[in-house]
């Protein structure tokens, strides 16, 4: 089974500001995805990035881009110019790839709850 | 059209009742999710249905029967439930095939309370 593992309970940056977001995985697939999303205080997950295993190349959105280390098993998160529309819960998941079995459901890690001081 | 819906958006309910929570999709997917989210903690799968048809049960109680009647629509049927149930459903919904096996968009969950 996988394990999704986000080592930061609560970052808190200031506005304008750029903060990173640590996750780190365990699987023993080569083939997967990883996500982060974004579930402010309303509780509607946001897709913020996603990347695919086989894929060198780091993800990047606008002020949102991920640093993906395959063989340490590091996927991390980074906002730049942090604006208070930012403030939320932040989850890593992983998603195994598409085997037809079925077993695709997201893991998800414990979140990083991120605040943004004005 | 790249919304997931889900009613109803809150839902009181006490422990002998029976009511179904309905998630809907028009983006042709072919997967959908049921999750369960307790405050402060992530979401936690609970069903797949992969193309209508049940893929995956995380081991949940039988007071929690899914059901899904087309590739549109997904329910979760409630029945007896206990006050440890109280959370938040989301559902979810995705892409199937290998060439197109993306991201899980997500509804805006019903907050469950049982009483």
């Amino acid at each position: 089974a996988q394990t999704v593992t986000q080592s930061q309970p609560e970052m808190s940056v200031q506005e304008a500001e750029t903060v990173t977001l640590s996750c780190t995985y365990d699987t023993s697939e080569s083939d997967y995805y990883l996500f982060w999303y974004k579930q402010p205080p309303s509780r509607q997950m946001i897709l913020v990035i996603r990347q695919e295993a086989y894929k060198q190349q780091n993800a990047t959105e606008n002020r949102f881009s991920v640093n993906f280390q395959k063989a340490a098993k590091s996927f991390s998160l980074k906002i730049s110019d942090s604006q208070l529309g930012d403030a939320a819960m932040y989850f890593c998941a992983y998603r195994s790839q598409y085997s037809g079995g079925g077993a695709d459901g997201l893991t998800f890690g414990k979140g990083t709850h991120l605040i943004i001081q004005p | 059209d790249t919304e997931v819906t889900q009613t109803p958006k809150h839902l009181v309910m006490g422990m002998t009742n029976k009511k179904s929570l309905k998630c809907e999709q028009h983006m042709g997917h072919r997967a959908m999710y049921w999750y369960k989210q307790k405050a402060k903690k992530p979401p936690e799968l609970m069903f797949v249905y992969s193309y209508e048809k049940l893929s995956i049960n995380e081991s949940v109680p039988s007071r929690f029967s899914p059901e899904c009647p087309n590739s549109s629509l997904l329910n979760l049927h409630l029945h007896a439930l206990q006050p440890e149930d109280s959370a938040l459903y989301l559902c979810a919904s995705s892409h199937r095939d290998r060439q197109r096996n993306t991201e899980a968009f997500f509804g805006q969950g019903t907050r469950l309370t049982v009483v």
